[in-house]
């Protein structure tokens, strides 16, 4: 079957830095993408690993290793507004985006 | 660019009646469209995908009779939730993908939230 699994909830504080765990298991794989979503608003796209490694954007990044089934998100200088819900979804082979419940990431003054 | 929209962005309506929820892709053309359902904390769940011009394909478990889906253009989707029921009160999402794009990025709407009472 396929699954993703990632920790229910996070707290950290702000200013600090924050890395979500993301495994995997899918029907093949296409790539990954990490999501966040805001209480009752749509996700947002974060960003899109396909090859091993890291992909840095800004105060976010991205890595993936494909052997493992694994990926992580980095937050670096965490803002108030990175309260959310950050989502791995990978690409099964059918190109669907897989979706997990989530991790809730609770930022603290 | 790659701005999807939903209209309405809240519905209330009655037990019985129908809901038409209409998913917009503004600057782009999108070759497939996917209707996601979700409830209070918990995950994005796929009613269904669409490509334009032929009939969606629906994920097990969800009624095809219940939940019409057209996708009568490049631009635009839309989800009837017909002889509405206040189970099916939620958030409803939907999400456009751009042609040849090969990283197959989804683009989300702003969603809809409907409350059958």
């Amino acid at each position: 079957g396929q699954n993703i699994d990632q920790p229910t909830e996070m707290t950290a504080t702000e200013g600090a830095i924050v890395q979500i765990n993301c495994t995997y298991q899918t029907s093949g794989f296409n790539g990954l993408f990490w999501y966040q979503q805001h209480a009752g608003e749509a996700p947002t796209f974060l960003s899109y690993n396909v090859l091993d490694g890291l992909e840095e954007k800004g105060r976010f990044s991205s890595f993936l290793s494909r052997s493992k089934g694994y990926s992580y998100l980095l937050l670096k200088e965490l803002q108030m507004k990175d309260s959310a819900s950050y989502l791995c979804a990978p690409l099964d082979s059918n190109y669907q985006l897989i979706w997990g419940a989530g991790t809730k990431l609770i930022i603290k003054p | 660019g790659a701005v999807v929209s939903q209209h309405p962005s809240r519905v209330i309506c009655k037990s019985g009646t129908s809901v038409k929820i209409e998913c917009r892709s503004l600057d782009f053309q999108a070759t497939t469209m996917f209707w996601y359902r979700q409830f209070p904390k918990q995950s994005l769940m796929l009613m269904a995908t669409s490509n334009e011009g032929s009939k969606a394909t629906y994920e097990q478990g969800v009624e095809k009779d219940k939940f019409l889906i057209n996708h009568a253009s490049l631009t635009l989707s839309t989800l009837t939730v017909t002889s509405a029921h206040p189970e099916d009160s939620s958030f409803y999402i939907c999400s456009a993908r751009l042609m040849d794009r090969e990283d197959y990025e989804q683009y989300f709407g702003p969603g809809t939230r409907l409350t059958v009472t």
